[in-house]
């Protein structure tokens, strides 16, 4: 169990750039989510994935924000033409879905800042 | 809908006194309820969860919490802080069926030498 892994940690984008980040759960976990943590603000919910079907978005999910998991393993999230407001902590969360309210583990993060 | 409220956004206390985090929460379900830390440029990691069980939580690092139906609370506690508690500690709310974390603000904990 190598937990979960995010890639890149760190992004620096221009404003109106397209970012794509990647996130890998921990083997055999079937829910993977989104969460978007801004400076001094707790985490907020984006999306969560059980195997490969999308089964919620969030409000703050704009139409520049996709998120895939293609084959129910690794998932992305992609913001297209990026701004500034878009500059905060991108999480994600595994959590197996074999038991009642099994624990999400979170990753590392990827930070982005945009200019 | 579900929310958490976190009182003090920023706590400070002498090593080896007792902490004391706190947390309400509001949810038309029974609720599910997590504390999570996060250290600087750090994911978050479970301290503890009540699910339903015990109203009494031990967690990892000696943290535990009581679930409080009638003061709809969740505070976490610990008998004596260590130097290495200093972190953010984010409490949270969810309810069986729909399993996306509702968090709070989050507490600022620092630890005086």
């Amino acid at each position: 169990d190598t937990g979960v892994s995010q890639d890149p940690r760190h992004k620096i984008t221009k404003r109106g750039q397209n970012v794509t980040f990647r996130c890998d759960p921990i083997s055999e976990h079937n829910r993977l989510y989104w969460y978007r943590q801004t400076l001094g603000q707790g985490p907020e919910f984006l999306t969560y994935f059980q195997n490969e079907a999308q089964l919620e978005k969030s409000r703050l999910l704009s139409d520049r924000f996709s998120a895939e998991r293609p084959k129910g393993s690794f998932s992305t999230l992609e913001i297209q033409r990026t701004e500034q407001g878009d500059s905060a902590m991108y999480l994600c969360a595994s959590s197996s879905r074999h038991h009642r309210q099994e624990t999400q583990y979170f990753g590392p993060g990827t930070r982005l800042l945009v200019l | 809908a579900q929310s958490v409220t976190q009182l003090g956004s920023h706590v400070s206390v002498s090593e080896g006194a007792l902490v004391l985090l706190r947390c309400n929460y509001s949810s038309s379900v029974p609720p599910y309820l997590f504390w999570y830390v996060q250290y600087p440029n750090q994911g978050l990691q479970l301290l503890l969860k009540y699910t339903s069980a015990a109203t009494l939580v031990k967690g990892i690092n000696g943290f535990e919490a009581e679930f409080k139906k009638s003061e709809t609370s969740f505070h976490l506690t610990k008998p004596s802080a260590h130097m290495s508690d200093a972190a953010e500690y984010f409490c949270a709310v969810s309810h069986f069926g729909n399993e996306k974390l509702t968090f709070g603000t989050g507490t600022r904990l620092t630890i005086i030498p």
